[in-house]
């Protein structure tokens, strides 16, 4: 019940394309859905998150699509560019998982020149 | 600002030896404090988590342990080393009790 399921594994994206990455949990009692960018080598970092009283953000290229009944949330990349190629983490947390965040097994992202 | 500090950034070490990593916090006070594994290729895998000095919960039985000696600093250490624990290891840090965590740059560990 505390798991995060996301998809694809990996994703080819021409340059100027949509990136779109999805992501499912089970534990209704999550209350904060963060996306993280993790370069090779390197920590990953906030790309951006939402709450589940929204059903929409969007920062920039980026947006997170949040669908509560079906317990599903996605990120779109609008005109990826190559500096976009990172590893995705979605993730969860709330709840009874208090402290605890949750990550999907993450989504290799290569965007094409 | 906020930073953290995590070394040693990449270490290779025999099967059955012993192992530290250091985490610490500057520019914040009681932080939450969390150590991830990344498996390559893989996803991250919660390992222990410090809500305050002295207090660690764990989340995955296995070798490794943890300790906070200071309100900022967390420590993963072992025993002895098992292959299966190589790794990409990182430290995190949060302030809210279920928001943004700010990861360290992480440790490679390479056990042979």
């Amino acid at each position: 019940q505390q798991q995060v399921k996301q998809s694809p594994q990996s994703l080819i994206v021409q340059k100027g394309g949509i990136s779109i990455i999805n992501c499912a949990y089970e534990n209704t009692a999550f209350d904060y859905f963060p996306w993280y960018q993790q370069f090779p080598g390197k920590g990953p970092a906030l790309l951006i998150a939402i709450r589940p009283d929204v059903s929409e953000k969007k920062e920039g290229r980026f947006t997170i699509s949040f669908n509560k009944s079906a317990k599903q949330f996605s990120l779109h990349i609008m005109d990826s560019q190559p500096g976009d190629s990172a590893t995705y983490f979605c993730a969860a947390s709330g709840g009874t998982g208090g402290f605890k965040t949750i990550f999907g097994a993450g989504t290799r992202l290569f965007v094409k020149a | 600002s906020q930073t953290i500090h995590q070394w040693p950034a990449t270490l290779v070490q025999p099967v059955g030896s012993p192992l530290s990593l250091e985490c610490t916090v500057e520019g914040t006070s009681n932080p939450n404090l969390y150590w991830y594994r990344q498996a390559a290729g893989r996803g991250l895998q919660l390992l222990f988590y410090s809500v305050g000095i002295g207090q660690i919960s764990s989340e995955v039985p296995q070798n490794l342990s943890a300790s906070r000696p200071q309100d900022r600093q967390f420590i993963l250490s072992s025993k002895k080393l098992l292959l299966s624990d190589s790794g990409f290891y990182l430290c995190a840090w949060s302030v809210l009790f279920h928001g943004e965590l700010f990861f360290g740059e992480g440790s490679r560990l390479t056990v042979l």
